[in-house]
């Protein structure tokens, strides 16, 4: 089945700096990566996704870049701010109607004022 | 739009006693949704597959006589932890997919004392 990694686990940064968190996936069949964000308390809310068939997309200060070859996709997040701190969690699919995620073990982002 | 109403949002009951959780597609109906778990600073694993109408497919090690799925209605899907013990305490989390992805509940906090 698939598994996903997830890295760093914890990340400061100083708000106005970048933040990058990167995720490896194993079944080259997973063709849907979403990228969750979980503040304390609350359930997931997703902040972006990207599809097999694309290698990058863009949101303003949040860009996602994937590879499929390396099985590896990255969250990019610009110009932070305090309240982008939370926890974040890329997951990978095989996006079929009914199918589940797996979740990658998430990475603590601490935007430092 | 595609939103997913949980409730309760928190929960605390004594050992031995059942606690129910419901998950509602607000805007949209919702054959399948998903039952999560998350421990804290864990991930979310999966628990089980609700299915509209059939019976829920539980992950491997999940208990289905314990965790009690009935998805009566295209909207409504409910989780039941049967004779509940201080293990079972954790974070609940439903999601739900639509024609544009996969939303989630905000989560159900249940302690068991």
């Amino acid at each position: 089945g698939e598994n996903v990694e997830q890295h760093p686990s914890t990340l400061s940064v100083q708000e106005g700096d970048s933040a990058v968190i990167k995720c490896t996936y194993s079944d080259s069949a997973s063709n849907y990566f979403p990228w969750y964000k979980q503040e304390l308390g609350k359930g997931p809310q997703l902040i972006i996704d990207i599809r097999s068939n694309v290698g990058e997309k863009k949101d303003q200060r949040i860009a996602v870049t994937l590879n499929k070859t390396a099985k590896h996709f990255s969250l990019h997040i610009t110009e932070t701010q305090p309240e982008d701190s939370a926890v974040y969690f890329c997951a990978a699919s095989l996006y079929n109607y009914g199918q589940n995620f797996v979740f990658g073990p998430g990475t603590r982002l601490s935007v430092l004022p | 739009g595609a939103v997913v109403s949980q409730h309760p949002s928190w929960v605390i009951c004594k050992s031995g006693t059942s606690v129910k959780i419901e998950c509602r597609s607000l805007d949209f109906q919702a054959t399948t949704m998903f039952w999560y778990r998350q421990f804290p600073k864990q991930s979310l694993m999966l628990m089980a597959t609700s299915n509209e109408g059939s019976k829920a497919t539980y992950e491997q090690g999940v208990e289905k006589d314990k965790f009690l799925i009935n998805h009566a209605s295209l909207t409504l899907s409910t989780l039941t932890v049967t004779s509940a013990h201080p293990e079972d305490s954790s974070f609940y989390i439903c999601s739900a997919e639509w024609g544009g992805g996969y939303t989630f509940g905000s989560g159900t906090r249940l302690t068991v004392v």
